[in-house]
């Protein structure tokens, strides 16, 4: 039962370079996310979709890019690298419907510098 | 947006003893639900106890249980019982009826279990 599965677990880019962070899940939900986590500021949204073809924008959008083809893949990607965006990424998916929480992949790791 | 406040950056507790973690939120929904997270040093986000801000009933999770209060828009985490294990950070956590997809976190509180 592997869940969310997101890879890379840690990256290291140079500034400018792009880069796309995998995530997948196996649980046939409708509803995936991804989030950063920064020091002192708990999770934030970056993206989310709601079913395949379907995509909007978070809190934290600028400089990311998303898909979503097929109902297990949710790849993040990052147009041009900056130190900004320094930081821990995590996917999530959830079922559709009220109160269903969401599950957590274990992160990547990503530092640009 | 929702905003979710933790006002406590870091707890410790020891073993065995009782910790209770705020949360206080802001939002002008009826219908929501609240989150506790809690991440170990593995990083892994595991849920540990939700509210339905429907139900006057406290939710209890063996060791945890929480104190929500929705008029004051408070959602306190209590462990008891407090073990080694225990030691992470905990977020509190918030969402609208419609949109399960988008959590609003705060930033997390650091709980220490000493021996």
């Amino acid at each position: 039962n592997a869940g969310v599965t997101q890879t890379p677990k840690f990256q290291v880019l140079k500034t400018g370079q792009s880069m796309t962070l995998q995530c997948a899940q196996d649980m046939n939900h409708e509803y995936m996310s991804w989030y950063r986590q920064d020091p002192g500021m708990g999770l934030r949204l970056i993206h989310y979709s709601v079913g395949a073809g379907i995509t909007d924008q978070g809190e934290v959008p600028n400089g990311y890019n998303v898909s979503r083809s097929t109902t297990e893949d949710f790849p993040l990607r990052l147009l041009s690298a900056a130190p900004s965006q320094t930081s821990v990424y995590f996917c999530a998916s959830s079922r559709g419907g009220e109160n269903q929480p969401q599950h957590f992949g274990d992160g990547t790791r990503l530092s640009i510098l | 947006a929702q905003t979710v406040t933790q006002s406590q950056p870091e707890m410790s507790v020891q073993e065995a003893e009782t910790v209770t973690l705020s949360c206080t939120y802001d939002t002008s929904e009826n219908n929501y639900y609240l989150f506790w997270y809690k991440q170990p040093p593995s990083r892994q986000m595991i849920l540990v106890i939700r509210q339905e801000a429907y139900k006057q009933q406290n939710a209890t999770e063996n060791r945890f249980s929480v104190n929500f209060q929705k008029a004051a828009k408070s959602f306190s985490l209590k462990i008891s019982d407090s073990q080694l294990g225990d030691t992470a950070m905990y977020f509190c956590a918030f969402t609208e009826r419609d949109d399960a997809y988008k959590l609003s976190f705060g930033a997390g509180t650091t709980v220490t279990v000493r021996a």
